[in-house]
């Protein structure tokens, strides 16, 4: 069973602050590793995916894999009150029939004023 | 553009009613997704479609049909729900790609589907 986790949460920081969200993986197949971000009562939102070893940066989003460690981590510096929501990581695995995600159970991200 | 589209946004049913979901996406992709969301759960996997033919049922009840016209458009048929299939029921679309690049997958908003 291909399984990904991460800390439910809530991890809460100050306005400006940077957050730092975790995940590992089982499969050390995997290649393909994405971060979605879902507020409340809507639905996920893709915000960074990353392939290779090291740091991918975005604006104020950085992934970081390490496939050795089979880890991957979304940074969000200068946090703000709109980033709260729920942080989803996802593994892709590759079989004969397609895609397939397997995702974390979330994050939930508070950024407080 | 990275918009996928769903109909309806709401929808409410009896057990007997038999209901259809729809979803659209214009940005050429050619694999498409089904997935079942309940409250603080994460997205689980129902059906995929690569090149419009089914290519993963993730063992769902026969009660959910899909269905893929052309390769814009992907149809869920629903067929003598139960309760407990109330949930958010998402589509997403990729690039039907086997390897890393082009996998990601763009979710459209969903649909939230009561049953009673």
């Amino acid at each position: 069973q291909k399984e990904v986790e991460q800390n439910s949460g809530p991890l809460s920081v100050p306005e400006g602050a940077i957050a730092s969200l975790n995940c590992t993986y089982s499969d050390r197949g995997s290649q393909s590793f994405f971060w979605y971000r879902q507020y409340s009562g809507k639905s996920p939102e893709l915000i960074m995916f990353i392939y290779s070893n090291g740091d991918k940066e975005d604006g104020r989003f950085t992934a970081q894999l390490n496939k050795a460690s089979q880890y991957v981590s979304l940074l969000i510096r200068d946090s703000q009150p709109s980033d709260s929501a729920t942080y989803l990581c996802a593994v892709n695995g590759f079989t004969g029939g397609g895609n397939k995600l397997t995702f974390g159970t979330g994050t939930q991200l508070k950024v407080e004023l | 553009d990275t918009e996928v589209t769903q109909t309806p946004k709401h929808l409410v049913m009896g057990m007997t009613n038999k209901k259809s979901l729809k979803c659209e996406q214009h940005m050429g992709h050619r694999a498409m997704y089904w997935y079942k969301q309940k409250a603080k759960k994460p997205p689980e996997l129902m059906f995929v479609y690569s090149y419009e033919k089914l290519s993963i049922n993730e063992s769902v009840p026969s009660r959910f049909s899909p269905e893929c016209p052309n390769s814009s458009l992907l149809n869920l048929h629903l067929h003598a729900l139960q309760p407990e299939d109330s949930a958010l029921y998402l589509c997403a679309s990729s690039q039907a790609a086997a390897g890393p690049g082009g996998d990601e997958q763009y979710f459209g908003p969903g649909t939230r589907l009561t049953v009673t």
